[in-house]
C-alpha cells in the first residue's frame, strides 16, 4: 500500500463550489504539506503543518484552507472553487530531525469549470 | 537556498547510463544536494541525496565535486521509466522552508 494517498484522484466541479481534497499518510511523520501544480511549472506551497495543532500559510494560501484531523490527516478545501484553481494538487510528509526527504501523495487532479 | 542551474533537457538510449548535471556555485558549507523526480503528472519521487561524499543507493549515484559547485546524478541503467523531470535541490536539512524546485532537466530515454 502506499505510504501517502489522496482522494480524490480526479474531480471536476463548478465555480462556487466547496471542495476537499484528503491526504492520509501511513509513515509516521509529522510534517505535512499540501502542494499545488500548474502545467509545465514548479510546485508552489499552499499550507503546511510541523504537527496536529500547529498550521501554516504557504506562498499561495489565498482560497483556501486545510485541517490537520489527526497526525495522519490532513485536508485542503477551496471553499468557493475559481476557475484558476484547476491544477494538480499534491499532498507531501516530511518526518522531524535532519531528514529533508519529502514523499509525495499521487496528487488530485482538479478542474473548476 | 542555493540557486542551482540544470540543463532544460536531455536523451539517453535505453540501457545506457543517464548522467544529470547539476551547478550549484553558491552552494554553503551547510547545505545538502537532494535529487528529486516527477514522472508525468505523478508526485515528485525522492532519488537521493549527499553532502560532499559520493553517494549510491538502490536508484542512482549522486558525484559531488571536490569544490562542492557542482554534481552529477547517474542513473546507471536507464529504462524508459526512467524519463521524467529530474529536479536538483540544495538546501540546509531540516529547514523549515519549503522545497522549491526549479525546472529541471526533462531526461528522455529512447528505446
Amino acid at each position: 500500500d502506499a505510504d501517502v494517498t489522496q482522494t480524490p484522484r480526479n474531480r471536476i466541479t463548478k465555480t462556487g463550489k466547496r471542495i476537499m481534497l484528503e491526504c492520509s499518510q501511513t509513515k509516521g511523520h509529522d510534517r505535512m504539506y499540501w502542494y499545488r501544480q500548474d502545467p509545465g511549472l514548479g510546485l508552489q506551497l499552499i499550507y503546511y503543518s510541523f504537527d496536529v495543532k500547529d498550521i501554516n500559510k504557504g506562498e499561495i494560501s489565498d482560497g483556501y484552507s486545510v485541517s490537520r484531523q489527526a497526525q495522519a490527516k490532513f485536508s485542503l478545501s477551496l471553499e468557493s472553487a475559481i476557475p484558476n484553481q484547476t491544477a494538480l494538487y499534491f499532498c507531501a510528509t516530511r518526518g522531524t530531525g535532519g531528514s529533508d526527504t519529502q514523499y509525495f501523495g499521487p496528487g488530485t487532479r482538479l478542474t473548476v469549470l | 537556498d542555493a540557486k542551482t542551474t540544470q540543463p532544460t533537457s536531455m536523451d539517453c538510449a535505453e540501457g545506457r547510463a543517464a548522467n544529470l548535471p547539476c551547478n550549484h556555485s553558491t552552494i554553503s558549507g551547510n547545505e545538502y544536494v537532494y535529487w528529486y523526480r516527477q514522472i508525468h503528472s505523478q508526485g515528485p519521487q525522492y532519488i537521493i541525496h549527499g553532502l560532499k561524499n559520493n553517494e549510491t543507493n538502490e536508484m542512482a549515484s549522486l558525484i559531488i565535486t571536490e569544490d562542492r559547485k557542482s554534481s552529477t546524478l547517474i542513473l546507471p541503467h536507464a529504462t524508459l521509466r526512467d524519463t521524467a523531470v529530474y529536479y536538483c535541490i540544495v538546501r540546509v536539512p531540516g529547514s523549515a522552508r519549503q522545497l522549491t524546485f526549479g525546472s529541471g532537466t526533462q531526461l528522455t530515454v529512447l528505446p
